[in-house]
């Protein structure tokens, strides 16, 4: 069965900063990783997600995430953010054939953006 | 298109009293997933429909909770009896196909509160 760790519950940052989200999987077959933003009292939106291809992934509002095969990794990046980047972030991962197609979640990192 | 829709948004009962929650699927969709998120938590799975069938409940509670996706009308998530513990906010995705590969498209959620 697979996985899914975000190794930070919050991360806080000033507007403008870069920042990096950070995920790691689990799956002994292959996956599809998304990255889903949850505001305030509102349900999950996509971000971003990788299929095939390209390892490097480009999304919604500057954000952009890189697959790491070796490392098992799907980090979150976004060189400048703003204020309204503030919210939950959560990675989720769905295997390929052999594995289970329904999505586990990670326990979501929490992105406070200071002025 | 309109989105994925559920209701009530918020819903307050009572110990031991019942708690139905609706989710209207995207336009097209006929694969619906029942999450259960706690404060501070991740979303958990709780089950996975298709219409007038169960195709995975692996994540729901044994006893007190139920769900079902009629030929016609919206998914339903019923808990019957409710206790303080089933506080927490339940949230529906559909997507057009099985969850392999596919992101799932999120309602805005219904906060349940037993009281």
């Amino acid at each position: 069965a697979q996985s899914v760790t975000q190794l930070d519950s919050q991360v806080p940052v000033f507007e403008e900063a870069p920042v990096e989200l950070r995920c790691n999987y689990s799956s002994s077959v292959s996956v599809y990783l998304f990255w889903y933003v949850q505001y305030p009292n509102q349900g999950l939106q996509l971000l971003l997600k990788y299929l095939s291809g390209s390892t490097l992934v480009k999304g919604i509002n500057g954000f952009e995430a890189e697959f790491n095969k070796s490392q098992t990794s799907f980090h979150l990046r976004k060189p400048s953010v703003h204020i309204s980047d503030t919210a939950e972030y959560f990675c989720a991962v769905s295997e390929g054939a052999g594995g289970s197609y329904i999505p586990t979640f990670g326990r979501g990192t929490s992105l406070i953006v200071h002025p | 298109n309109a989105g994925v829709m559920q209701n009530p948004r918020h819903l307050v009962r009572r110990r031991g009293q019942e708690a139905r929650l609706r989710c209207s699927p995207m336009k097209g969709h006929s694969h619906v997933y029942w999450y259960r998120q706690l404060p501070e938590e991740g979303l958990k799975f709780m089950v996975y429909l298709q219409k007038e069938n169960i195709i995975d409940e692996s994540g729901m509670p044994k006893e007190r909770f139920s769900a079902e996706f009629p030929k016609e009308g919206p998914s339903i998530l019923r808990i019957q009896q409710v206790v303080r513990g089933d506080s927490a906010a339940y949230f529906c995705a559909s997507s057009p196909e099985s969850g392999r590969g596919y992101e799932q498209y999120f309602g805005p959620g219904t906060r349940l509160t037993v009281t």
